[in-house]
């Protein structure tokens, strides 16, 4: 079993739409996870970043953090077609600068005109 | 904030060559850096840490001797793929952690770099 989980995709939705990202965790330990978007042939970049559990906010993007299910999401609000990437989960024990972060295989998300 | 670039972004090398990929933490200090390989459609797998002054921690499996890790600064990490081969074809991206606990922080990537040897 890998230690993150995110299922693959690809995910189409029509534009204007709620998407739904998700990833579940077996590591109990992590405590920090960030959600990074990827475009084609680009680095990542750091969209949320969340500490515990709870919710954060940041435009029409929102990240959920339940730690008692060991289910984490990135819902997208009124998506557009400027969506349309890879998005990757990844999460962290602590935020020490020598720390790995565990990736999720990460989501294909194409936003429909 | 926190940007970090990569050099050159694109390469392409005869089997046999050296080639060097230059990461720079542009706006912050990083006393450590990570280097990732990722193929097509799949996500990033970590090759090593790469630490300021000291020797480069490499993940199971990537050789140390083939990709050569150098930390001279606090603002510079190099990855040289030596002697490369067409198996070496891959993306290539480097993250920078600016290493401060008093805010949010974590891993800020390069745009990454792909390599293609033939």
């Amino acid at each position: 079993q890998k230690e993150v989980e995110q299922d693959p995709g690809p995910l189409s939705v029509p534009e204007g739409a709620i998407v739904s990202l998700n990833c579940t965790y077996s590591n109990s330990a992590f405590q920090y996870f960030m959600w990074y978007r990827q475009y084609s042939r680009k680095g990542p970049e750091l969209l949320m970043y969340t500490y515990s559990s709870g919710n954060k906010e940041d435009g029409r993007f929102t990240a959920q953090v339940d730690k008692s299910s060991k289910y984490i999401s990135l819902f997208i609000r009124d998506s557009q077609p400027s969506d349309s990437a890879t998005y990757l989960c990844a999460m962290s024990i602590s935020n020490f600068g020598n720390e790995k972060l565990t990736f999720g295989t990460g989501t294909r998300l194409t936003i429909i005109p | 904030g926190a940007v970090v670039s990569q050099h050159p972004s694109r390469v392409i090398c005869k089997s046999g060559t050296s080639v060097k990929i230059e990461c720079r933490s542009l706006d912050f200090q990083a006393t450590t850096m990570f280097w990732y390989r990722q193929f097509p459609k799949q996500s990033l797998m970590l090759m090593a840490t790469s630490n300021e002054g000291s020797k480069a921690t490499y993940e199971q499996g990537v050789e140390k001797d083939k990709f050569l890790i150098n930390h001279a600064s606090l603002t510079l990490s190099t990855l040289t793929v030596t002697s490369a081969h067409p198996e070496d074809s891959s993306f290539y991206i480097c993250s920078a952690h600016p290493g401060q606990l008093s805010r949010e922080e974590t891993q800020y990537f390069g745009p990454g770099t792909r390599l293609l040897v033939l």
